[in-house]
């Protein structure tokens, strides 16, 4: 079973700062990665598949980056609206699971 | 626009039964892998189960394999998951999503409360 580990479990970056959370794999997932953004009481969004591909209708600001087992997800300059909790997930393994990582929080700082 | 509705869950006794249901539209439902994810209070996502378009392949979490059935009546464009032999450990906000065909879920619908507690 493949292992994602993200870092760190808590961000605290000011608005307009730019942000970066890490994700690792415990085995190589190829470039099979996903990024989700969750915001309080709301169902997870989609930002990023194919570790690099923004989702329909995701701003520029969000980048992802990296293939094997190392990840980035990068927001350039913080807005409000981008608190909330950050979460990878890999879509590699075989026979299929789809491990999620356990979450980075990005909170005003 | 995608859309995925989910049914109630509920307060369900230790060792008992809950089947959620999930209809799906504006998109054609027979073609996608459904996904069940689940998040227990305060806690991350955790991957449940997933079925293909056809629902003849079926994948589950080690957590939930052998309690939890999965599966999906095309001609009703719903997806369903069968909880039986609950546990506390269980308790969770179940979400329904669609994945795409490169394998990544593309769209989540409102998540479920289910309880279980004696």
């Amino acid at each position: 079973e493949i292992v994602m580990t993200q870092s760190p479990a808590t961000l605290s970056v000011s608005p307009g700062d730019r942000a970066t959370v890490s994700c690792r794999a415990s085995q190589s997932v190829s470039s099979n990665l996903a990024w989700y953004q969750q915001r309080p009481g709301q169902a997870p969004r989609l930002l990023i598949y194919g570790a690099s591909t923004r989702a329909t209708g995701i701003p520029a600001r969000f980048s992802g980056s990296g293939s094997g087992t190392e990840f980035t997800l990068t927001i350039s300059s913080l807005q409000s609206e981008d608190f909330a909790v950050y979460y990878c997930q890999q879509y590699n393994d075989w026979p299929p699971t789809w491990t999620f990582g356990q979450g980075t929080k990005v909170e005003i700082k | 626009e995608v859309q995925l509705l989910v049914s109630a869950g509920g307060l369900v006794q230790p060792g008992g039964s809950l089947r959620l249901s999930c209809a799906g539209s504006g998109f054609a439902f027979v073609t996608y892998g459904m996904f069940w994810v689940r998040q227990a209070p305060g806690k991350g996502l955790e991957w449940v189960s997933t079925i293909s378009g056809s629902g003849g392949s079926t994948y589950y979490a080690d957590s939930v394999k052998g309690r939890f059935i999965i599966s999906r009546d095309n001609s009703k464009s719903t997806l369903y998951l069968q909880m039986n032999s609950l546990r506390v450990e269980d308790t969770a906000v179940y979400y329904c999503a669609k994945g795409a065909r490169e394998g990544f879920i593309d769209s989540w619908g409102q998540g479920t409360l289910v309880t279980v507690s004696s």
